[in-house]
């Protein structure tokens, strides 16, 4: 069935520093593919997204980037700042119907 | 980005009684919603997808006739877990689809914490 791979499990960078979170995903169909990120008891929030028809997409500090020869999608966080420790998480759909998560990375940046 | 609430926060009940969690979204029309589980440390696993007017469709595994999805209007979903047991305790989270000036994008609810006695 559909998967999608996430890594690392747990990431600790100093503030100030990137982070780097990578997926692979299984049903080449995927054509949509968001980020969210995850504070504790709360839901998932959405914090940048990118279809197939682009390789990149920016938005101040987040960035993604998509692979669709290899199916991977990264995710790259530059400037790191405390309030950017959460689980984040990555997912896969077609066309956004049902998404199929990654298993999620904590980050930890330091101060 | 487009609002999705879920109420209540947190629920606990004892074993055996039913609870009703809904899902509105506030500031667009929803056709299709989405309930998610999770437990803790762990990643979210699609339960069903809710559609509007129309019976649920449920994932493999997932007892229909103890999570009763109801999505009546465009706005409003709503899952009810029947019979609740203490293995029935999690973190439950509706998504919503909502046309944005990029195109269509999933949103989420802020969950319930479900804890059965």
């Amino acid at each position: 069935g559909e998967n999608v791979e996430q890594h690392p499990s747990t990431l600790s960078v100093q503030e100030g520093d990137s982070a780097v979170i990578k997926c692979t995903y299984s049903d080449s169909a995927s054509n949509y593919f968001p980020w969210y990120k995850q504070e504790l008891g709360k839901g998932p929030q959405l914090i940048i997204d990118i279809r197939s028809n682009v390789g990149e997409k920016k938005d101040q500090r987040i960035a993604v980037t998509l692979n669709k020869t290899a199916k991977h999608f990264s995710l790259h966080i530059t400037e790191t700042q405390p309030e950017d420790s959460a689980v984040y998480f990555c997912a896969a759909s077609r066309n956004t119907g049902k998404l199929i998560f990654g298993q999620g990375t904590t980050l930890q940046v330091k101060p | 980005g487009a609002v999705v609430s879920q109420h209540p926060s947190r629920v606990i009940c004892k074993s055996g009684t039913s609870v009703k969690i809904e899902c509105r979204s506030l500031d667009f029309q929803a056709t299709t919603m989405f309930w998610y589980r999770q437990f803790p440390k762990q990643s979210l696993m699609l339960m069903a997808t809710s559609n509007e007017g129309s019976k649920a469709t449920y994932e493999q595994g997932v007892e229909k006739d103890k999570f009763l999805i109801n999505h009546a209007s465009l706005t409003l979903s709503t899952l009810t877990v029947t019979s609740a047991h203490p293995e029935d305790s999690s973190f439950y989270i509706c998504s919503a689809r909502a046309e944005t000036g990029e195109g269509e994008k999933l949103f989420f609810g802020s969950g319930t914490q479900l804890s059965v006695l």
